[in-house]
């Protein structure tokens, strides 16, 4: 089945501590992006990327890093997570610039930060 | 920033009945717009799309207009049915490609027996 899988659904952590957040897709995707999304902000874009190796900004990267070793990986990592990063998020792929369709979105990741 | 925005945050309907949902966008070179439908504990999920050299688009009781001149998008849902119920994103495309989405707020459809 095609699909965008995250890594974990929810997690629960603590101001500081290191944390990655696993996005893979299987539909062989030039496109993947990362968004976040908040009651009443809508998604918000983090970081995307457009090939191996090349990722760029959204439109809220602070706090973020991402890395884009293999085709169809496309981690987010938070170095020092804070309160503020308490949110839903969406891990997205899509064939490339030019298909139709827009992104396939993951199921999610609920984030806490306490 | 120029952003997508929805006029009404919740929408209620009857079963049978049809439901439309508006958008407001603002950003006059967007040239592709997407319609997406989210469900409690998921993911969007794309709908219909429709490209800004057409003013109507339809699919499975689906309908997408763009209006242009007012910057206006709405999706039209023929005979709301309960699976219906979600909420529902506009999203238009800054860049030429698809790596750069701007959403709306979301509207909440909700669907009545």
């Amino acid at each position: 089945e095609a699909q965008v899988t995250q890594n974990p659904r929810y997690l629960i952590t603590v101001t500081g501590k290191k944390l990655t957040v696993t996005c893979s897709q299987n539909m062989n995707h030039e496109y993947m992006s990362w968004y976040r999304q908040d009651p009443g902000l809508g998604l918000r874009q983090i970081y995307y990327s457009m090939n191996v190796e090349v990722t760029d900004k959204g439109d809220v990267p602070e706090g973020y890093k991402v890395s884009r070793k293999e085709k169809r990986n496309f981690p987010l990592i938070l170095e020092s997570p804070s309160p503020n990063q308490t949110s839903l998020y969406f891990c997205a792929s899509s064939p490339g610039e030019g298909t139709i369709g827009g992104y396939t979105f993951g199921s999610g990741t609920r984030l806490t930060v306490v | 920033g120029e952003s997508v925005g929805l006029h009404l945050p919740t929408l209620s309907v009857q079963e049978g009945d049809n439901s439309i949902i508006n958008c407001a966008y603002s950003n006059s070179a967007s040239d592709y717009f997407i319609w997406y439908k989210q469900e409690s504990g998921k993911g969007p999920q794309f709908i219909i799309d429709i490209r800004s050299n057409m003013d109507k688009r339809q699919g499975q009781r689906v309908t997408v207009l763009l209006n242009k001149t007012v910057k206006h998008l709405s999706l039209q849902i023929a005979a709301t049915q309960p699976g219906d119920s979600a909420v529902y994103f506009c999203a238009e495309n800054m860049a030429g490609g698809y790596n750069k989405l701007i959403f709306g707020a979301g509207t909440r459809l909700a669907v009545h027996p």
